[in-house]
């Protein structure tokens, strides 16, 4: 079994100021790992996924996210956050071998940019 | 193309009764998912169609609930009797067909209340 920790329930920040939300998992097999965010009154958005290869994936909005098999973590970085990156971002695993459509998530990180 | 649609968006029952949701995939997408978040809580797996089979009911928290999935396009969820626990958003996901998913198309979810 696998299962996903997101130290921060909450992260606040001043516009364009960096961010970074943190995000550990545990699994016994290899894992695929994966950030999700949900605007208000919206669904989840795949925003970055990890699957192999090169440890740091990076999204079309600036945000990256670097695998760390040795210290089992995935955060969510961003150098410079906008008003629009306000909303909840949830870390997700799935374990190698099983669907992939069968997610671990964590239990979310609200994000709030302030002017 | 429209994007995966759940019905209603909020729903609210008292103790007892029965409640059915509703979801519409993204056409020709063959995976369906259904998962859940209880306030306060990570979201969770209920189960997972491939078409109108299910692949893993693994998550489904016990006999009061039922998923069917008519015909491998839209899918229902009932809940019956619903009780207190059973308070949450329940989103339904679809990816395209196929093992590997490297992505999952989340509808908004329905906010379910049991009074």
């Amino acid at each position: 079994a696998q299962s996903v920790t997101q130290l921060d329930s909450q992260v606040p920040v001043f516009e364009e100021a960096p961010v970074e939300l943190r995000c550990n998992y545990s699994s016994s097999v290899s894992v695929y790992l994966f950030w999700y965010v949900q605007y208000p009154n919206q669904g989840l958005q795949l925003l970055l996924k990890y699957l192999s290869g090169s440890t740091l994936v990076k999204s079309i909005n600036g945000f990256e996210a670097e695998f760390n098999k040795s210290q089992t973590s995935f955060h969510l970085r961003k150098p410079s956050v906008h008003i629009s990156d306000t909303a909840e971002y949830f870390c997700a695993v799935n374990a190698g071998g099983t669907s992939y459509g069968k997610l671990t998530f964590g239990q979310g990180t609200i994000l709030t940019v302030h002017p | 193309e429209a994007g995966v649609t759940q019905f209603p968006s909020h729903s609210v029952i008292e103790k007892g009764q029965t409640v059915t949701l509703r979801c519409d995939p993204i056409s020709g997408h063959d995976n369906l998912y259904w998962y859940r978040r209880v306030m306060g809580k990570e979201i969770k797996f209920l189960l997972h169609f491939v078409k109108e089979s299910k692949q893993d009911e693994s998550g489904m928290p016990n006999n009061r609930f039922l998923a069917e999935r008519t015909g491998g396009t839209y899918s229902t969820l009932k809940v019956q009797p619903a009780e207190l626990e059973d308070s949450g958003v329940y989103f339904c996901a679809s990816s395209p067909g196929g093992w590997l998913v490297e992505k999952l198309f989340f509808g908004s979810g329905t906010q379910l209340s049991v009074l």
